[in-house]
Protein backbone atom coordinates (compact mmCIF):
# COMPACT_ATOMS: atom_id res chain seq x y z
CA UNK A 1 0.00 0.00 0.00
CA UNK A 2 1.99 3.37 -1.04
CA UNK A 3 -0.38 5.62 0.80
CA UNK A 4 0.51 8.91 2.08
CA UNK A 5 3.00 8.73 4.71
CA UNK A 6 4.56 11.43 7.44
CA UNK A 7 7.30 11.12 9.58
CA UNK A 8 8.05 11.72 12.15
CA UNK A 9 4.53 10.02 13.97
CA UNK A 10 5.20 11.96 17.32
CA UNK A 11 7.51 15.00 18.13
CA UNK A 12 7.64 16.23 21.42
CA UNK A 13 10.55 19.28 21.98
CA UNK A 14 10.62 22.24 23.96
CA UNK A 15 9.32 26.05 23.69
CA UNK A 16 11.81 27.95 21.19
CA UNK A 17 12.84 24.57 19.29
CA UNK A 18 12.69 24.62 15.34
CA UNK A 19 11.20 21.18 14.02
CA UNK A 20 10.11 20.03 10.29
CA UNK A 21 8.00 17.45 9.55
CA UNK A 22 7.55 15.40 6.18
CA UNK A 23 5.29 14.64 4.29
CA UNK A 24 5.56 11.49 1.18
CA UNK A 25 1.79 11.89 -0.92
CA UNK A 26 1.01 9.40 -3.23
CA UNK A 27 3.33 9.61 -6.07
CA UNK A 28 0.95 10.18 -8.86
CA UNK A 29 -0.99 13.04 -6.64
CA UNK A 30 -0.09 16.37 -7.84
CA UNK A 31 -1.64 18.01 -5.13
CA UNK A 32 -0.49 17.91 -1.37
CA UNK A 33 -2.74 19.75 1.32
CA UNK A 34 -1.73 20.22 4.86
CA UNK A 35 -4.30 20.81 7.99
CA UNK A 36 -3.75 20.92 11.48
CA UNK A 37 -5.73 19.25 14.29
CA UNK A 38 -5.99 20.28 17.93
CA UNK A 39 -7.77 18.29 20.28
CA UNK A 40 -11.55 18.01 20.55
CA UNK A 41 -11.63 20.26 17.01
CA UNK A 42 -12.04 19.70 13.31
CA UNK A 43 -9.23 19.78 11.06
CA UNK A 44 -7.91 23.29 9.88
CA UNK A 45 -6.59 24.41 6.70
CA UNK A 46 -2.66 25.52 6.66
CA UNK A 47 -1.80 25.77 2.90
CA UNK A 48 -1.37 23.33 -0.32
CA UNK A 49 0.40 23.16 -3.56
CA UNK A 50 0.09 22.06 -6.99
CA UNK A 51 3.10 20.38 -8.19
CA UNK A 52 5.81 22.39 -6.57
CA UNK A 53 4.06 25.58 -6.65
CA UNK A 54 2.62 26.64 -3.02
CA UNK A 55 -1.01 28.03 -4.18
CA UNK A 56 -2.74 29.40 -0.70
CA UNK A 57 -1.34 29.75 2.47
CA UNK A 58 -4.10 30.21 5.40
CA UNK A 59 -3.76 33.36 8.12
CA UNK A 60 -3.03 30.58 10.73
CA UNK A 61 0.58 30.05 8.91
CA UNK A 62 2.42 32.55 10.65
CA UNK A 63 5.79 33.69 10.05
CA UNK A 64 7.22 31.14 11.86
CA UNK A 65 5.98 28.20 9.51
CA UNK A 66 6.92 27.58 5.99
CA UNK A 67 6.16 24.80 3.37
CA UNK A 68 8.30 23.73 0.81
CA UNK A 69 7.48 20.72 -2.25
CA UNK A 70 10.88 21.13 -3.71
CA UNK A 71 10.28 18.90 -6.59
CA UNK A 72 6.64 17.93 -6.04
CA UNK A 73 6.92 15.01 -4.78
CA UNK A 74 7.15 15.15 -0.78
CA UNK A 75 6.81 18.29 1.01
CA UNK A 76 8.05 19.40 4.73
CA UNK A 77 6.49 21.99 7.06
CA UNK A 78 8.58 23.74 9.29
CA UNK A 79 8.10 25.76 12.30
CA UNK A 80 10.13 27.80 14.15
CA UNK A 81 10.83 28.98 17.65
CA UNK A 82 7.71 26.75 18.08
CA UNK A 83 5.19 27.93 20.84
CA UNK A 84 3.29 25.58 23.48
CA UNK A 85 0.12 26.73 21.11
CA UNK A 86 1.48 25.12 18.53
CA UNK A 87 0.78 21.31 19.67
CA UNK A 88 -1.40 19.41 17.62
CA UNK A 89 -1.49 16.97 15.06
CA UNK A 90 -0.30 18.25 11.74
CA UNK A 91 -2.03 16.23 8.72
CA UNK A 92 -1.05 15.69 5.17
CA UNK A 93 -3.27 14.81 2.38
CA UNK A 94 -3.08 14.61 -1.32
CA UNK A 95 -5.29 14.84 -4.00
CA UNK A 96 -6.58 12.47 -6.91
CA UNK A 97 -7.70 14.28 -9.35
CA UNK A 98 -9.41 11.35 -11.13
CA UNK A 99 -12.05 11.48 -7.70
CA UNK A 100 -11.67 15.00 -6.34
CA UNK A 101 -10.44 12.61 -3.22
CA UNK A 102 -8.25 13.65 -0.59
CA UNK A 103 -6.19 11.19 0.92
CA UNK A 104 -5.05 11.40 4.62
CA UNK A 105 -1.95 10.74 6.19
CA UNK A 106 -2.05 9.33 9.77
CA UNK A 107 -0.58 12.80 11.15
CA UNK A 108 2.37 14.06 13.18
CA UNK A 109 1.51 15.00 16.39
CA UNK A 110 3.48 17.74 18.22
CA UNK A 111 3.62 18.42 21.54
CA UNK A 112 5.48 21.50 22.86
CA UNK A 113 6.54 21.68 26.27
CA UNK B 1 -20.59 31.23 13.59
CA UNK B 2 -18.52 27.91 12.19
CA UNK B 3 -18.75 28.05 8.09
CA UNK B 4 -19.67 24.22 8.86
CA UNK B 5 -22.08 23.01 11.70
CA UNK B 6 -22.35 19.33 12.63
CA UNK B 7 -24.96 17.70 14.88
CA UNK B 8 -25.07 15.93 17.35
CA UNK B 9 -21.48 16.62 18.87
CA UNK B 10 -21.60 13.10 20.38
CA UNK B 11 -23.96 10.40 20.03
CA UNK B 12 -24.28 6.77 21.40
CA UNK B 13 -26.77 3.84 20.01
CA UNK B 14 -26.99 0.31 20.55
CA UNK B 15 -25.88 -1.85 18.19
CA UNK B 16 -28.35 -2.28 15.41
CA UNK B 17 -29.92 1.73 15.79
CA UNK B 18 -30.31 3.75 12.52
CA UNK B 19 -28.18 6.83 12.58
CA UNK B 20 -28.18 10.23 11.22
CA UNK B 21 -25.21 12.84 11.47
CA UNK B 22 -26.37 16.19 10.42
CA UNK B 23 -24.04 19.25 8.58
CA UNK B 24 -24.96 22.70 7.95
CA UNK B 25 -22.81 25.03 5.80
CA UNK B 26 -22.55 28.59 5.28
CA UNK B 27 -20.17 29.12 2.22
CA UNK B 28 -20.60 28.35 -1.66
CA UNK B 29 -18.91 24.78 -2.10
CA UNK B 30 -18.14 22.78 -4.87
CA UNK B 31 -18.66 19.43 -2.88
CA UNK B 32 -18.94 18.30 0.51
CA UNK B 33 -17.50 15.34 2.07
CA UNK B 34 -17.67 12.81 4.72
CA UNK B 35 -15.04 11.47 6.50
CA UNK B 36 -14.23 8.94 8.94
CA UNK B 37 -11.60 9.44 12.00
CA UNK B 38 -10.28 6.68 14.36
CA UNK B 39 -8.46 7.33 17.52
CA UNK B 40 -4.70 7.98 16.63
CA UNK B 41 -5.72 10.32 14.26
CA UNK B 42 -6.25 8.47 10.99
CA UNK B 43 -8.56 9.78 8.47
CA UNK B 44 -10.82 8.46 5.64
CA UNK B 45 -12.84 9.77 2.76
CA UNK B 46 -16.18 7.96 2.95
CA UNK B 47 -18.35 10.21 0.37
CA UNK B 48 -17.91 13.09 -1.37
CA UNK B 49 -20.98 14.83 -2.64
CA UNK B 50 -22.00 17.81 -4.74
CA UNK B 51 -25.99 16.22 -5.26
CA UNK B 52 -28.45 13.88 -4.83
CA UNK B 53 -27.41 10.77 -2.69
CA UNK B 54 -24.58 8.21 -2.28
CA UNK B 55 -24.92 4.06 -0.82
CA UNK B 56 -21.78 2.31 0.08
CA UNK B 57 -22.62 -0.47 2.05
CA UNK B 58 -24.39 0.61 5.42
CA UNK B 59 -23.56 4.48 4.57
CA UNK B 60 -25.98 6.46 3.03
CA UNK B 61 -25.06 10.50 2.40
CA UNK B 62 -27.52 13.01 1.18
CA UNK B 63 -26.82 16.38 0.53
CA UNK B 64 -29.72 19.23 -0.41
CA UNK B 65 -27.85 22.18 -2.11
CA UNK B 66 -30.45 24.65 -1.71
CA UNK B 67 -30.39 24.66 2.20
CA UNK B 68 -27.06 23.84 2.75
CA UNK B 69 -27.55 20.60 4.36
CA UNK B 70 -26.41 16.89 4.37
CA UNK B 71 -27.00 13.76 6.75
CA UNK B 72 -24.83 10.97 6.95
CA UNK B 73 -26.77 7.61 7.93
CA UNK B 74 -25.39 4.70 8.93
CA UNK B 75 -27.95 1.48 9.08
CA UNK B 76 -27.49 -1.13 11.45
CA UNK B 77 -24.50 0.20 12.95
CA UNK B 78 -22.09 -1.68 14.57
CA UNK B 79 -19.29 -1.64 17.55
CA UNK B 80 -16.58 -1.07 14.53
CA UNK B 81 -18.80 1.88 13.93
CA UNK B 82 -17.65 4.12 16.57
CA UNK B 83 -15.32 6.88 15.13
CA UNK B 84 -15.50 10.28 14.87
CA UNK B 85 -17.43 11.72 11.47
CA UNK B 86 -16.72 14.54 10.34
CA UNK B 87 -18.46 16.58 7.75
CA UNK B 88 -15.95 18.98 5.35
CA UNK B 89 -16.90 21.30 2.16
CA UNK B 90 -14.71 21.47 -0.25
CA UNK B 91 -14.05 24.94 -2.44
CA UNK B 92 -12.84 25.55 -6.09
CA UNK B 93 -9.07 24.75 -4.86
CA UNK B 94 -10.57 21.78 -3.07
CA UNK B 95 -8.84 23.07 0.04
CA UNK B 96 -11.26 21.58 2.97
CA UNK B 97 -13.18 23.43 5.27
CA UNK B 98 -14.29 20.69 8.38
CA UNK B 99 -16.69 20.76 11.04
CA UNK B 100 -16.01 19.45 14.68
CA UNK B 101 -17.08 16.53 14.03
CA UNK B 102 -19.79 13.68 15.49
CA UNK B 103 -18.27 11.06 17.84
CA UNK B 104 -20.10 8.14 17.65
CA UNK B 105 -20.04 4.98 20.22
CA UNK B 106 -22.05 1.96 19.25
CA UNK B 107 -22.71 -0.11 22.16
CA UNK B 108 -23.33 -3.85 22.10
Amino acid sequence: DTGVSQDPRHKITKRGQNVTFRCDPISEHNRLYWYRQTLGQGPEFLTYFQNEAQLEKSRLLSDRFSAERPKGSFSTLEIQRTEQGDSAMYLCASLSTSTDTQYFGPGTRLTVL
Amino acid sequence: KNEVEQSPQNLTAQEGEFITINCSYSVGISALHWLQQHPGGGIVSLFMLSSGKKKHGRLIATINIQEKHSSLHITASHPRDSAVYICAVGDNTDKLIFGTGTRLQVFP
